[in-house]
């Protein structure tokens, strides 16, 4: 597609509750990241992939996350037993390559998750 | 370890007046690239500028500018005859060894 795209945009869940957040990245782009945004504050790392591979998930904040992304495009981010801490705009990027420094990332709308 | 310093949480001028973004950064690369990116309210973020750790040169496009010190370990951004569509948050970033790290934002709001 033309830009990064996320599904859904907005996920209102009960605590305790398993949810699926899904990033379809840019065409040809390699590299695909995860970011959370709490209300108010900055953007936290959670993951990154080069191809299906996750070089980097130092970023998760407990063994409830996990991701994973097949035929090196779409991903998909879990969060298991959600708490309301969980709460947050998760947001993905993508990039044509994770190697090379000068490659910017491409964001995409996010997705609101509200666990109530 | 890798870090992107903010230190302006929150920014409010009036409309025309210039004002400029702190960036400040900590990495043990020697090449690197910084970035800025602007989140409007409709919670996009949009790619603004990137610069590498080899050039200094400042640059301008329009009402924007960026000065790059390397001495100082410093990025910083100005806006020139502010406009309320500038209304935005601002993140600075950093790219090293693959990891993209962001700065935690400054709010900036103009005033009409």
């Amino acid at each position: 597609g033309a830009g990064v795209s996320q599904s859904p945009s907005n996920k209102v869940t009960e605590k305790g509750k398993d949810v699926e957040l899904r990033c379809d990245p840019i065409s040809g782009h390699t590299a695909l990241y995860w970011y959370r945004q709490s209300l108010g504050q900055g953007l936290e790392f959670l993951i990154y992939f080069q191809g299906n591979s996750a070089p980097d998930k130092s970023g998760l904040p407990s063994d409830r996350f996990s991701a994973e992304r097949t035929g090196g495009s779409v991903s998909t981010l879990t969060i298991q037993r959600t708490q309301q801490e969980d709460s947050a705009v998760y947001l993905c990027a993508s990039s044509l390559t994770a190697s090379r420094v000068n490659t910017e990332a491409f964001f995409g709308q996010g997705t609101r998750l509200t666990v109530v | 370890a890798q870090k992107v310093t903010q230190a302006q949480t929150e920014i409010s001028v009036v409309e025309k007046e210039d004002v400029t973004l702190d960036c400040v950064y900590e990495t043990r690369d020697t090449t690197y690239y910084l970035f800025w990116y602007k989140q409007p309210p409709s919670g996009e973020l949009v790619f603004l500028i990137r610069r590498n750790s080899f050039d200094e040169q400042n640059e301008i496009s329009g009402r924007y500018s960026w000065n790059f010190q390397k001495s100082t370990s410093s990025f910083n951004f100005t806006i020139t005859a502010s406009q309320v569509v500038d209304s935005a948050v601002y993140f600075c970033a950093l790219r090293g060894a693959q990891k993209l790290v962001f700065g935690q934002g400054t709010r900036l709001t103009i005033n009409p």
